[in-house]
């Protein structure tokens, strides 16, 4: 079965922390990965989306990796910031899955002042 | 900046009314969702459609119909509101490198 897990489900770091979310993914037969927020009560955001031949994309303080060989993905924040507290969900595009997203349960981030 | 928007952003209703919750893209892209998503879980996904007159069902099965007469529209309809339908539903695009854009979502409650 495709699924995408991301652990720890929650996570709370004190301001100016670099920090590192982990998503694992059971199949590397994908097309594409893509890293949401999620602010409570809203829609996802679209944060960075790496293309299945790509290994890294970037985005101000935001890096997203790509290992499929491994089954991972790393959504890399610098230097955080109160304002970045939200869920970060991963969802991969498997080849063959009918053009639908499997998501992860997300982590819900709190970065303290 | 995504172009997909949804209507209404809250909704009260009363059990037993028909309501039908809005959504549209201005992105021309074919592919669309519907996701469910009570508060602090995952999404679910409902119904989806590959382009105009193709409606899938998703993966939790759902009560709700929806239709794709034109691209940019993808309404989603309850015949008959329950609290059981009470929940967040999310709406989705998906564009030609594959980059998925969402609504702000419609909050549904049903007295």
């Amino acid at each position: 079965k495709q699924e995408v897990t991301q652990i720890p489900a929650a996570l709370s770091v004190p301001e100016g922390e670099n920090l590192v979310l982990n998503c694992s993914f059971t199949d590397s037969a994908i097309y594409n990965l893509q890293w949401f927020r999620q602010d409570p009560g809203k829609g996802l955001t679209s944060l960075l989306l790496i293309q299945s031949s790509q290994r890294e994309q970037t985005s101000g303080r935001l890096n997203a990796s790509l290992d499929k060989s491994s089954g991972r993905s790393t959504l890399y924040i610098a230097a955080s910031q109160p304002g970045d507290s939200a869920t970060y969900l991963c969802a991969v595009l498997y080849t063959g899955a009918n053009s639908k997203l499997t998501f992860g349960k997300g982590i819900t981030l709190s970065v303290r002042p | 900046e995504a172009d997909i928007y949804q209507t209404p952003r809250y909704l009260v209703i009363g059990t037993g009314k028909k309501i039908t919750l809005e959504c549209s893209q201005t992105m021309g892209h074919d592919k669309m969702y519907w996701y469910q998503q009570d508060p602090g879980m995952e999404l679910h996904l409902i119904h989806y459609s590959y382009g105009v007159n193709s409606t899938e069902k998703g993966d939790l099965s759902s009560e709700s119909t929806v239709s794709r007469i034109r691209t940019e529209h993808f309404p989603l309809t309850l015949e008959s509101a329950r609290p059981s339908h009470t929940s967040q539903y999310l709406c989705a695009s998906r564009g030609p490198r594959a980059e998925a854009f969402f609504g702000q979502g419609t909050r549904l409650t049903v007295v």
